[in-house]
């Protein structure tokens, strides 16, 4: 059975900081991983990782993945209150490219 | 772009009825679309794989008599929730897939009293 793990559950910093969130992985045939923002509706995309070693860069967030430690990690530098979210990491596997999510990681910025 | 909407966005029914949501991929055309259920404080669970002109392929643990998944055409599939009961009331989520990506709907929110 596929398997995705995001560490941590939850985490709360101040404004400024920089977080790094972790996501490992168990998926058969695997075809990518993605990163999404979850605040009140539906997820909203922010990466997709197909290969290892290149970092994807979207402002002050950034992400890389790692085939050979089957993770990644999603980095958030400065944050600000908006990030305030819950980060879902997702991972795409077998000919449907069927998305097994993990728990998610509720980060909360206090100003 | 890629654009999937959800109809409706939010509804309460009555315990007992059936609900149907649609989830149509607005600009392209969609081979495979996938739902999802969210719980309050819980992550995304896969439901069923939808392809067109075929039967959906349901995740372990979802009832297929219950859980009505029909994918008529490229563009839409409907879900529809059948007999609901109160603790069917859950964020349901669509999401359809274009080449290696997915693009998800804006979400339903289910209420059923």
């Amino acid at each position: 059975e596929d398997k995705v793990v995001q560490s941590p559950l939850s985490l709360v910093v101040h404004e400024g900081d920089t977080v790094t969130l972790n996501c490992s992985y168990e998926v058969t045939n695997f075809r990518s991983l993605l990163w999404y923002k979850q605040e009140k509706k539906a997820p909203t995309f922010l990466f997709m990782l197909t290969s290892s070693g290149i970092e994807k860069k979207s402002g002050r967030l950034s992400s890389i993945l790692d085939k050979k430690e089957l993770s990644s990690i999603l980095n958030i530098t400065a944050t600000q209150t908006g990030d305030s979210a819950i980060y879902l990491c997702a991972v795409a596997g077998g000919s449907n490219y069927k998305l097994t999510f993990g728990k998610g990681t509720l980060l909360t910025v206090n100003p | 772009g890629a654009v999937v909407s959800q109809h409706p966005s939010r509804v309460i029914c009555k315990s007992g009825t059936s609900v149907k949501i649609e989830c149509r991929s607005l600009d392209f055309q969609a081979t495979t679309m996938f739902w999802y259920r969210q719980f309050p404080k819980q992550s995304l669970m896969l439901m069923a794989t939808s392809n067109e002109g075929s039967k959906a392929t349901y995740e372990q643990g979802v009832e297929k008599d219950k859980f009505l998944i029909n994918h008529a055409s490229l563009t839409l599939s409907t879900l529809t929730v059948t007999s609901a009961h109160p603790e069917d009331s859950s964020f349901y989520i669509c999401s359809a897939r274009k080449d290696t990506e997915q693009y998800f709907g804006p979400g339903t929110r289910l209420t059923v009293t």
